[in-house]
């Protein structure tokens, strides 16, 4: 299947601070999303994203396909950002989940 | 639109019973994604079906793991004879198409003891 890599595996932010998550993939996919799961465990959709930019208030991302990765931008972080965020991609049915990027916003 | 529904929330099953997790799409949905999480573990994916059709199940555990999506009513993941090693949140998430994107339930949560 696809490898699917998030990095960095950890991430500790101020309140306010900015922030890049990154999301590479080993091949060509046809879906990839961006998922919030917060410290209640609730999973949550942010973007899907295949290719091109969207925004979502603070949040904004970016898929460039040709070049196997995606980055998420979280802008004026809050605390209730905490939790961990997941990229996932599907290809011919397959469906593969990066590890994740654990973020902990402090106040 | 209520959205992915999952029930029951929370299920315990002694060691030896049978657990039977339920997943209703959201409406107009006929794709449904089964996915488990261990403690302290990210999520894995474990079935893919469309309405009475399993699609992929290559993340199933090889026994006493089944899934079913039939023509009417939830999708149910079956796992008999549980042990502590099933102890898991279950997702489950559906979408209107193939490639396109899914949203989650809550997950149902069990604990074997």
């Amino acid at each position: 299947g696809i490898q699917v890599e998030q990095s960095p595996p950890d991430l500790i932010l101020q309140e306010g601070a900015n922030s890049t998550l990154r999301c590479n993939f080993s091949d060509s996919v046809n879906n990839l999303q961006w998922f919030h799961q917060n410290p209640w465990g609730q999973l949550i959709n942010l973007f899907y994203i295949p290719s091109g930019t969207k925004q979502n208030g603070r949040l904004s991302a970016t898929t460039v396909a040709t070049e196997r990765y995606s980055l998420l931008y979280i802008s004026s972080s809050q605390t209730t950002d905490s939790g961990v965020y997941f990229c996932d991609v599907l290809r011919d049915y397959k469906l593969s989940f990066g590890a994740g990027t654990t973020v902990t916003v402090r106040a | 639109n209520a959205g992915v529904m999952q029930n029951p929330r929370h299920l315990v099953r002694r060691r030896g019973q049978e657990a039977r997790l339920r997943c209703s799409p959201m409406k107009g949905h006929s794709h449904v994604y089964w996915y488990r999480q261990l403690p302290e573990e990210g999520l894995k994916f474990m079935v893919y079906l469309q309405k009475e059709n399993i699609i992929d199940e290559s993340g199933m555990p090889k026994e006493r793991f089944s899934a079913e999506f039939p023509k009417e009513g939830p999708s149910i993941l079956r796992i008999q004879q549980v042990v502590r090693g099933d102890s898991a949140a279950y997702f489950c998430a559906s979408s209107p198409w193939d490639s396109y994107g899914y949203t989650f339930g809550s997950g149902t949560r069990l604990t074997v003891v």
